[in-house]
């Protein structure tokens, strides 16, 4: 399986700033996924991070607030900004493995709670 | 948005006893993978099943996958204590790995 890891693992912060959230890949994958949860909901795309392109985004989600980095194949960030306390989810990455196929891996999460 | 929904929404049970959870969805499917998620952490793959199988096992869990009736179910069978999670199916239309979940169902096995 493949190995990911989030920073910061849990945020507070307080509205009106922006939050950038890291994701780490232990091998370099062709497409990652940002998933927010909302409190008791389940998970939600917000746009694929393509390395060398524009992230593409999903319906609902625009780049002014949720900008999307992926400088390479194994590193991807989303920034979460100007927050208000809607934004209070948790925050997940995801990817398949290197050599291809379908299964989907998830990082650890990164919950946000926006004052 | 979300594919479909799982039902049941919560289910508790004793250990020792079997969970089943199902998942209907709305399009047609690549693959269906379920997860567990353990109070509001990360995800942890549990199982595949492309949408040319009807069932597969693993250790405890079975997984049985109908594309006429656009569902599947989950079940946990001789449930421990540990089982308690959070449990989500998720579809993907053509393995394209981008993936779009169900509701979820909220297990609580009680020991």
């Amino acid at each position: 399986s493949a190995v990911i890891s989030q920073k910061p693992s849990r945020d507070i912060c307080q509205r009106g700033t922006s939050l950038t959230i890291q994701c780490q890949v232990d091998s370099q994958v062709t497409m990652m996924f940002w998933y927010r949860q909302q409190p008791g909901q389940s998970l939600t795309l917000i746009a694929t991070a393509n390395q060398g392109s524009e992230a593409t985004y999903e319906s609902g989600f625009v780049i002014d607030k949720f900008p999307i980095s992926r400088p390479n194949l194994t590193f991807s960030t989303l920034t979460v900004s100007n927050m208000s306390p809607e934004d209070s989810s948790i925050y997940l990455c995801s990817s398949g493995l290197a050599g291809g196929g379908e299964t989907q891996y998830f990082g650890p999460g990164t919950r946000l709670l926006v004052l | 948005s979300q594919q479909g929904e799982e039902d049941p929404q919560a289910l508790s049970i004793q250990e020792g006893e079997n969970a089943t959870m199902n998942c209907s969805y709305k399009t047609s499917i690549n693959n269906l993978q379920w997860y567990r998620q353990n109070s509001g952490r990360g995800l942890v793959h549990l199982i595949l099943i492309r949408s040319n199988e009807r069932e597969k096992h693993s250790g405890r869990l079975r997984v049985t996958l109908d594309t006429s009736k656009k569902s599947s179910s989950l079940l946990i069978t001789a449930s421990r204590a540990a089982d308690t999670a959070s449990y989500f199916c998720a579809t993907d239309p053509n393995a394209g790995n981008m993936l779009t979940f169900g509701g979820g169902t909220r297990l609580m096995v009680k020991p």
